[in-house]
């Protein structure tokens, strides 16, 4: 069985640029996380889906962060525009959970690393 | 007070012996828990959940929780430097549906 798969696994850009990463959950999950970790922190939630809705965006800053599941599979979480604090892991998990009965069992993908300069 | 709390470490320990990690939270309501094992680089693994009081064993892993204490610890036995990893405590607290993860433990065992 496939893991989280997302993309790219890094990125450089310049402040003020805009970047988008990818994120295709395993098969059958109903439920996808953005989640952000900076260095020596633990991860931290931005966005949460069951299916296409977003069920949890209360920590995503939606001045300048979006994020769409339009077909309720692969998502994607965009940046626009970058600056300096946004550099860190962006995590993409999903689980057998829903959002009223949540497991607490994420299976996550690699991350992507985005270092903003 | 952080919600989830842990020492950052480094924990150091010899290969062969106990590493004990701990985790305190704040949040009474909180009904499940769970340890999360990070290699530098890598993304989070789970690795143990537990959901009530006492212990729970699986291999040479045994989470041990105590609900009036607030307290989840995670203790791992005969330690292999392929132990060594950062490991994240997680509570899910059911009310608001929302899983908060620990800053971690860096755990460091020594051939």
């Amino acid at each position: 069985e496939a893991g989280v798969v997302q993309s790219p696994r890094y990125k450089i850009i310049e402040k003020k640029q805009p970047v988008a990463f990818w994120c295709n959950p395993i098969s059958g999950h109903n439920t996808l996380y953005w989640y952000l970790q900076n260095l020596g922190q633990g991860p931290e939630l931005l966005i949460r889906y069951e299916n296409e809705e977003a069920v949890d965006d209360s920590q995503l800053p939606k001045d300048r962060f979006s994020a769409e599941r339009l077909k309720g599979v692969d998502s994607t979480l965009k940046i626009q525009p970058a600056e300096l604090g946004d550099s860190a892991v962006y995590l993409c998990a999903s689980s057998h959970g829903t959002y009223k009965r949540d497991t607490g069992e994420l299976f996550f993908g690699e991350g992507s690393r985005l270092t903003v300069l | 007070q952080k919600e989830v709390e842990q020492n950052s470490g480094p924990l150091s320990v010899p290969e062969g012996a106990i590493a004990s990690l701990n985790c305190t939270y704040s949040d009474r309501v909180s009904q499940s828990f769970f340890w999360y094992r990070q290699y530098s680089g890598k993304s989070p693994e789970l690795i143990m959940s537990i959901y009530s009081n006492g212990d729970k064993e699986d291999g040479r892993f045994t989470a041990q929780l105590n609900k009036a204490s607030q307290y989840v610890s995670l203790l791992i036995r005969d330690s292999q430097p392929s132990d060594s990893a950062t490991y994240l405590c997680a509570v899910l607290n059911t009310g608001f549906q929302k899983l908060v993860f620990g800053t971690g433990t860096r755990l460091l065992v020594s051939p």
